[in-house]
């Protein structure tokens, strides 16, 4: 069964370091998402991408924050300086459709910021 | 997106049904519900969804009132592996639309 990749599933890094987490969604998808959370709190939506273009984010997703399909296949998201309260797991999902869709989420990114 | 309400813990018997129930009494005619499932630190998994009939799939039964003002998820024989928070979200269908994620319900299968 087909399912979203994510790499790496740890990310240790110093603040004000820049990180780039990667995804590779299920091959016929064509909408993208990046979600996060924090321990023990919610998942939060930060942006959805579709058609090479950003189509909603969320206020979280700042000036620091950056997403791009570099080629046909992976989707990333860049944290351009990073800071402590960024730590937190990195969820990527992806559709096939945008009406009646499913989200399908990946197995996310661990990314700790010391 | 209407706002749902969700009992924060349920526990279930191994084997038995569980019936998660979820409000959503402003939900609007065009309005989805959605559930999906987090087992511990993993990805969000999509459960079922509908918008005003009842809908089975392999894993699970959704159960929309007629006033479709709640509804229920029913997993029919509950295992440990089910053990989850589970989330139902009332969303409009469209491109690329944002799910937001409540706090949920912590079903706990006991064996």
């Amino acid at each position: 069964e087909p399912e979203v990749t994510q790499t790496p599933s740890h990310q240790v890094t110093q603040m004000g370091q820049e990180v780039i987490l990667r995804c590779v969604p299920i091959s016929n998808h064509l909408y993208f998402y990046w979600y996060r959370q924090i321990l023990g709190q919610k998942v939060e939506f930060l942006v959805s991408f579709y058609n090479n273009e950003i189509s909603e984010k969320s206020e979280i997703f700042d000036d620091q924050f950056s997403v791009e399909r570099p080629d046909g296949s992976n989707f990333t998201l860049k944290i351009r300086s990073t800071k402590l309260e960024d730590s937190a797991m990195y969820f990527c999902a992806s559709s096939e459709r945008g009406a009646s869709y499913e989200q399908y989420f990946g197995p996310g990114t661990r990314l700790t910021v010391t | 997106d209407a706002k749902t309400t969700q009992p924060p813990s349920m526990d279930c018997a191994e084997g038995r049904a569980a019936n998660l129930p979820c409000n959503h009494s402003t939900i609007s005619g065009n309005e989805y519900v959605y559930w999906y499932r987090q087992i511990h630190s993993q990805g969000p998994q999509y459960i079922i969804h509908g918008l005003k009939n009842n809908e089975t799939n392999e894993m699970a039964s959704l159960i929309i009132t007629e006033d479709r003002k709640s509804s229920t998820l029913i997993l029919p024989h509950a295992t440990l592996r089910d053990t989850a928070v589970y989330y139902c979200i009332a969303t409009l269908s469209g491109s690329a639309r944002q799910l937001t994620f409540g706090s949920g319900t912590q079903l706990t299968v006991l064996p």
